[in-house]
């Protein structure tokens, strides 16, 4: 079946511009995750949506990042009046149980 | 001091031999391990999993775990070039947590 997908793949933007990533997750899995991976260093966890719950939003780096997922199917990552420090790969995951899928990972170019 | 720490590389090897990827931790709760592998343009796909200390193999794919040492390793036996990728460490203190703890990752190149 169909794995994850994020879109854009790749999004050049300039320094103070907001941008809206999409994750859609694998069909049936209840839990999604964002994940940022800058150049040379591990993932960091962004957000987690389960279900219906509250989301986990305790890896959200600054109030300049928002996240929402609709039920339990496409989520979308905001950054507003994004910085250079931005500029990374934004990862989604999703799983049904203990395992992530991770999508193919949008790469963001802050100028 | 970065709570996971994992040998940059690069790592170039020739095809058929043994790749060895370390990484180690400072924090002593870690009980889960993994090991994810990232192809080019790729998100990350789980390799192995393993609980506390020990050894685990699936293939040719070796997972070593010393956790009085807080170090862990992943072997690849008779390397292929469909190995080329970069692999990353993780960890948790919990069973499936969803906050795991990202090695930076090692790039390895297998050469034909």
């Amino acid at each position: 079946g169909a794995g994850v997908s994020q879109s854009p793949s790749n999004k050049v933007t300039e320094k103070g511009k907001d941008v809206e990533l999409r994750c859609d997750p694998i069909s049936g899995h209840t839990a999604l995750y964002w994940y940022r991976q800058r150049l040379g260093q591990g993932l960091e966890f962004l957000i987690y949506f389960q279900g219906n719950s509250a989301p986990d939003k305790s890896g959200l780096p600054s109030d300049r990042f928002s996240a929402e997922r609709t039920g339990e199917s496409v989520s979308t990552l905001t950054i507003q009046r994004t910085q250079q420090e931005d500029s990374a790969v934004y990862l989604c995951a999703s799983s049904q149980r203990n395992t992530q899928y991770f999508g193919p990972g949008t790469r963001l170019t802050v100028l | 001091q970065k709570e996971v720490e994992q040998d940059p590389g690069p790592l170039s090897v020739p095809e058929g031999a043994i790749v060895s990827l370390n990484c180690t931790y400072s924090n002593s709760a870690f009980q889960y391990f993994m090991w994810y592998r990232q192809y080019s343009r790729k998100g990350p796909e789980l390799l192995m999993y393993t609980y506390s200390s020990g050894n685990k193999e699936d293939g040719r794919f070796t997972a070593q775990v010393d956790k009085s040492s807080k170090y862990i390793s992943l072997f690849i036996r008779d390397s292929q070039p469909s190995d080329s990728a970069t692999y990353l460490c993780a960890m948790s203190a919990v069973r499936n947590d969803y906050k795991l703890s990202f090695g930076a990752g090692t790039t390895v190149t297998v050469r034909a």
